[in-house]
């Protein structure tokens, strides 16, 4: 398995733009997660997915953010407009629930490093 | 709101040291707890975990302590070896099905030579 694959690896934009990050979980797993790492406040949850659906988007910062998963291989987290306060690694994870038994063990994918100018 | 305060957010150890970061939770209904390790460019990985009913648990060179008193718990390199130097995330969550899991700010450890 390739594990969870992000493009692209960077992004430098300019401020106003939009910007969409792309991700690829694990096959099978159900479970998708946006985390965004900033040196000020480390690894902050974004939004997660349950079986395609948002189920909580409360880390969302603003509704500049957005996020879809509209089949179980693939999602985007889209910022529109940026602003240079969005510049972060942007990590997608994915995991899996069995039996309610959840694993934490995400497999994190390498990230998207943006930058808005 | 930081309910998991993690120190110190860096570290310098000599190869062959101990490596000790230290973390602390607020809320008593956190019943789990991951390290994760995160290399330059990569994502974090899980490392180690532990649950309050051990005080606690040892994998190799990596071993960590669990107060559940103090709510405190902590991660020990032993023999730390240049090959570990990353950032280390601490967290705290609830086990069963998922619930959010609430990560330390990082501890960015490197050993040298």
């Amino acid at each position: 398995d390739a594990g969870v694959i992000q493009s692209p690896r960077h992004e430098v934009t300019e401020m106003g733009q939009e910007v969409t990050l792309r991700c690829k979980p694990i096959s099978g797993h159900d479970y998708l997660f946006w985390y965004r790492q900033t040196m000020m406040r480390g690894l902050e949850l974004l939004i997660y997915f349950n079986n395609n659906v948002p189920i909580d988007d409360s880390g969302m910062p603003e509704d500049r953010f957005s996020a879809k998963m509209p089949n179980a291989s693939f999602s985007t987290l889209k910022i529109q407009p940026s602003e240079p306060r969005d510049s972060a690694v942007y990590f997608c994870a994915s995991s899996w629930d069995r039996g309610g038994t959840f694993n934490y063990g995400y497999t994190f994918g390498s990230g998207t490093r943006l930058t808005v100018v | 709101q930081q309910q998991v305060k993690q120190s110190p957010q860096s570290l310098i150890v000599q190869k062959g040291g101990i490596s000790i970061i230290n973390c602390a939770y607020e809320n008593t209904a956190f019943d789990y707890f991951p390290w994760y390790q995160q290399f330059p460019g990569k994502g974090p990985a899980l490392l180690i975990a532990i649950r309050p009913d051990v005080s606690e648990k040892k994998e190799g060179r990596f071993t960590i302590s669990f107060n559940k008193s103090a709510k405190q718990f902590s991660l020990h390199i032993m023999d730390s070896q240049p090959g570990d130097s990353a950032t280390y995330f601490c967290a705290a969550t609830t086990s069963g099905g998922y619930q959010k899991v609430t990560f330390g700010i990082g501890t960015k450890l490197q050993v040298i030579p």
